[in-house]
C-alpha cells in the first residue's frame, strides 16, 4: 500500500491519559499535515511540516498537543492529559511540491474517543 | 479572515439526475480552491482544484466546478449522479500562507434510487 497510513484506526482512552498517533506519509512527499475533524464539520488545521521542520501550528493547538517528524519521514501526534473535547477524528495528509500545485493525500484517520 | 461556506448540509438527488453543490468563499486575493470527497471509512480524496486560468475546471469521476469571482463561488457540478457518488463533499480554500487549507462544513450527498 503506497498511500498515507495512520495508526491506530481507533483509540479509546480515559480522560487525563496521554495518547500518541502515528502517520506514515507517501515516501517521497516532503509536506505533512495534521488535521482534526469532528462530526458534521470540515477538517480543522492543526500543524504542518516541511521535511522535518514544523513550519506552522494552529493557534487552536494547546500546549497539550505536540507533533514531531524526525528525519522528515513518519510523524507522531501526542495529546497529553486528554479531555473529552479532544474526541475527534485526527487526519494526516501528505503532499509534494509547492503549495500552489499541491495535491494532498489523506489517510483514513485515527478516531479518538475520550471517556 | 478567510472562510468557506457550504450552505447545504444535506442534498438528496435521484440517481441519474444532475447535481450542483454550492460553495462560497471569503478571500481578498485570487483564491486557490479545492473540492474533496469523503466516503465512509475512506480518506479525503481530491476531486479538482482551481488556481488560475480557465474558470471551468474538470475533475475526476465526471465532476466539474466553475469559479465565479463576482459571486465568490466555486460550485461543484455533475450532469448525472451515480449511487456510488453518495458521500460527503468538502470545499476548501488555501490560506494566504498556502500552508493550510480552510474547509467548509461539508455537504452530505444522498442518492435516491
Amino acid at each position: 500500500d503506497t498511500g498515507v497510513s495512520q495508526d491506530p484506526r481507533h483509540k479509546i482512552t480515559k480522560r487525563g491519559q496521554n495518547v500518541t498517533f502515528r502517520c506514515d506519509p507517501i515516501s517521497e512527499h516532503n509536506r505533512l499535515y495534521w488535521y482534526r475533524q469532528t462530526l458534521g464539520q470540515g477538517p480543522e488545521f492543526l500543524t504542518y511540516f516541511q521535511n522535518e521542520a514544523q513550519l506552522e501550528k494552529s493557534r487552536l493547538l494547546s500546549d497539550r498537543f505536540s507533533a514531531e517528524r524526525p528525519k522528515g519521514s513518519f510523524s507522531t501526534l501526542e495529546i497529553q492529559r486528554t479531555e473529552q473535547g479532544d474526541s475527534a477524528m485526527y487526519l494526516c495528509a501528505s503532499g509534494q511540491g509547492d503549495a500552489t500545485n499541491e495535491k494532498l493525500f489523506f489517510g483514513s484517520g485515527t478516531q479518538l474517543s475520550v471517556l | 479572515a478567510q472562510s468557506v461556506t457550504q450552505p447545504d448540509i444535506h442534498i438528496t438527488v435521484s440517481e441519474g439526475a444532475s447535481l450542483e453543490l454550492r460553495c462560497n468563499y471569503s478571500y481578498g486575493a485570487t483564491p486557490y480552491l479545492f473540492w474533496y470527497v469523503q466516503s465512509p471509512g475512506q480518506g479525503l480524496q481530491l476531486l479538482l482544484k482551481y488556481f488560475s486560468g480557465d474558470t471551468l475546471v474538470q475533475g475526476i469521476k465526471g465532476f466539474e466546478a466553475e469559479f465565479k469571482r463576482s459571486q465568490s463561488s466555486f460550485n461543484l457540478r455533475k450532469p448525472s449522479v451515480h449511487w456510488s457518488d453518495a458521500a460527503e463533499y468538502f470545499c476548501a480554500v488555501a490560506s494566504e500562507s498556502n500552508y493550510q487549507l480552510i474547509w467548509g462544513a461539508g455537504t452530505k450527498l444522498i442518492i435516491k434510487p
